[in-house]
């Protein structure tokens, strides 16, 4: 079973835009794509979530090409307190049917001055 | 309207005891996932389950864990003779619907076997 991967780590400056992807080229049909914000000892937090190409909402943008065997999260104008890992869940087509909710590997936002 | 509640929050048990963690899903939902974060690790399914059925439990270990989800009250995540390998944060999350519907997360408990 392929993983759901993204980058491991991401640096970027308060005010810039940042664009994290997240490789899942085995996501079911029906399945959606969703994004979480985790801090250090807390509970993942929803982002969004989207089945196919934009998604807009008041914190970020999703990306997902006709294809959707990627996402890219799009975080505009970023601020210290954005400093956290993002995730990628998805439901992954299992051989026999079925599917395999994943987390994609997690990449660690961190945000400077 | 309440969020997910879990608890304890934090848990500590000595090799062997059990370990029961606790999951209240959001008012309305009757969707309910487990997962597991080891240090420094990212997040693992463990189980799905909708009112008194476990629909999914390919990610649980195939010894010593075991969830369910009563007709009344909150979801439960047993963990027997536990080992220091077990000490993690658990998370729970609940959604309205089918697993491709918005998760919404707990706080999480974390369980640290000595």
């Amino acid at each position: 079973l392929a993983k759901t991967t993204q980058p491991i780590s991401m640096d970027s400056y308060e005010g810039q835009e940042v664009n994290i992807t997240c490789s899942h080229n085995n996501i079911a049909t029906n399945d959606y794509i969703t994004w979480y914000q985790q801090f250090p000892s807390q509970g993942p937090r929803f982002i969004i979530q989207g089945y196919k190409t934009k998604v807009t909402n008041e914190v970020a943008s999703l990306f997902i090409p006709a294809d959707r065997k990627s996402s890219t999260l799009s975080l505009p104008r970023v601020s210290l307190s954005d400093t956290a890992v993002y995730y990628c869940l998805v439901g992954e087509g299992l051989t026999g049917g079925g599917n395999k909710l994943t987390f994609g590997t997690g990449t660690q936002l961190k945000v400077e001055l | 309207n309440a969020g997910v509640m879990q608890n304890p929050r934090h848990l500590v048990r000595r090799r062997g005891q059990e370990a029961r963690l606790r999951c209240s899903p959001m008012k309305g939902h009757s969707h309910v996932y487990w997962y597991r974060q080891l240090p420094e690790e990212g997040l693992k399914f463990m189980v799905y389950l909708q009112k008194e059925n476990i629909i999914d439990e390919s990610g649980m270990p195939k010894e010593r864990f075991s969830a369910e989800f009563p007709k009344e009250g909150p979801s439960i995540l047993r963990i027997q003779q536990v080992v220091r390998g077990d000490s993690a944060a658990y998370f729970c999350a609940s959604s309205l619907g089918r697993p491709s519907e918005t998760q919404y997360f707990g706080p999480g408990t974390r369980l640290l076997v000595l």
